[in-house]
């Protein structure tokens, strides 16, 4: 079965610092991997997505996430933390065989200090 | 451009009392539309998903229900709401096939008293 682990609950960053978001998985075939980004009482933000190709992967709002095949880990980046940042990550990993489902990690909050 | 819309935005109800909560999305034909619940601000749990009119799957069995009655509105009702129900619901939408990711409404925040 597949699944998805984010092992942080928090991670604290101060601003203008590299930030990293941690995930790993595990699928039986090729993994199609997602990444989320949810502030305080809001819907789901999509913020990128690997399904194939580069292993460096660019989204929205300055993040990329880079995928390892060989750690099967899918973590999520960016160069330079913004206060703004702050909020609760998800990351998310499509069911095999099951083109309708999304299976996601409990979600990682970051705290991005001033 | 697609939006998806759900209302209420928040509700509180009664221990006992009925629930719908609706949901529907704009722009786009024949979209999967999810249901979530989220508690206290973490992990989300798939409630139902549904891929076309009618057709409704139930992923944790518990005293909601879902319907679709057309293609892009999705509900989600109680006969009797318990203490447990209390979150945050989250309905979503995408596209079918296994690259696409799903787009998600803002959220009805219900707390049942």
């Amino acid at each position: 079965a597949q699944s998805v682990a984010q092992p942080e609950d928090q991670v604290n960053v101060a601003e203008g610092n590299p930030l990293t978001v941690k995930c790993t998985y595990s699928v039986s075939g090729n993994p199609y991997l997602f990444w989320y980004v949810q502030y305080p009482n809001r819907g789901l933000q999509f913020l990128l997505k690997y399904i194939t190709g580069d292993n460096l992967v660019k989204g929205s709002y300055g993040f990329e996430a880079e995928f390892n095949k060989s750690q099967t880990s899918f973590h999520l980046k960016k160069p330079s933390a913004l206060v703004s940042d702050s909020a609760l990550y998800f990351c998310a990993v499509r069911e095999m065989n099951r083109d309708d489902k999304i299976i996601f990690g409990k979600g990682t909050r970051l705290h991005i200090l001033p | 451009s697609q939006t998806i819309h759900q209302w209420p935005a928040t509700l509180v109800q009664p221990v006992g009392s009925p629930l719908s909560l609706e949901c529907t999305v704009e722009g786009t034909s024949n979209p999967n539309l999810y249901w979530y619940r989220q508690a206290a601000g973490r992990g989300l749990q798939l409630l139902f998903y549904s891929v076309g009119i009618g057709q409704i799957s139930s992923e944790v069995p518990q005293n909601l229900s879902a319907s679709r009655p057309q293609d892009r509105q999705f509900i989600l009702s109680s006969k009797k709401l318990l203490l447990s129900d209390s979150g945050f619901y989250l309905c979503a939408w995408s596209k079918g096939g296994r690259y696409n990711e799903q787009f998600f409404g803002p959220g009805t925040r219900l707390t049942v008293l």
